[in-house]
């Protein structure tokens, strides 16, 4: 697609429930990054894909948040059990292997 | 891992002000990337600029890798130029484009 795509816009959801967030990057980028945003952390990254493979998961909090890419392209970002520390907006961000980085508009979640 | 310190924190114009915000890190890196964070919270890239001089219009970007700092300048400032800057790092490792971000300048350009 022309930008890098997010979805759902906002999520919201009771503690102790599974979320999936999902995110489509550019056409032919096969960098993916997911980065979390919150007012006590600033911007996180949580995980960097290069094609399938994740070789970088060093963001990730916790044993509850998982992530896979699938077909080069899009990627879902699964938060199992969630907490009300999990509230934040979690951004994908796309990009050659090297270069500019492009971000969607993120998904807003809160856990109540 | 890296450190990104950027300055102001806060800053309010004047429309047709100019501006100048720094980002200081902390180690060589091979990446640099200034966005624009709008109100609706959408990250947008302004500048890829691990070395020398950019121009896009009102913007320009200067980096002194050697000196490990980056700067954006804006030149008279608009309305829409509101919102929070971030300057963003990384190093070309496993982690491909890995970014580092600094705490933002929040920008504020008053009528």
């Amino acid at each position: 697609g022309a930008g890098v795509s997010q979805s759902p816009s906002n999520k919201v959801t009771e503690k102790g429930k599974d979320v999936e967030l999902r995110c489509d990057p550019i056409s032919g980028h096969t960098a993916l990054y997911w980065y979390r945003q919150s007012l006590g952390q600033g911007l996180e990254f949580l995980i960097y894909f290069q094609g399938n493979s994740a070789p970088d998961k060093s963001g990730l909090p916790s044993d509850r948040f998982s992530a896979e890419r699938t077909g080069g392209s899009v990627s879902t970002l699964t938060i199992q059990r969630t907490q009300q520390e999990d509230s934040a907006v979690y951004l994908c961000a796309s990009s050659l292997v090297t270069g500019r980085s492009f971000f969607g508009q993120g998904t807003r979640l809160t856990v109540v | 891992g890296i450190q990104v310190e950027q300055s102001p924190p806060d800053l309010i114009l004047q429309e047709g002000a100019n501006s100048t915000l720094r980002c200081n890190f902390s180690d060589s890196v091979n990446n640099l990337q200034w966005f624009h964070q709008n109100p609706w919270g959408q990250l947008i890239n302004l500048f890829y600029i691990p070395s020398g001089t950019k121009q896009n219009g009102r913007l320009s970007a200067t980096t002194v890798a050697t000196e490990r700092y980056s700067l954006l300048y804006i030149s008279s400032s608009q309305t829409t130029d509101s919102g929070v800057y971030f300057c963003a790092v990384a190093r070309l490792t496993g982690g491909g484009n890995k970014l580092t971000f600094g705490t933002g300048t929040q920008l504020k350009v008053e009528l």
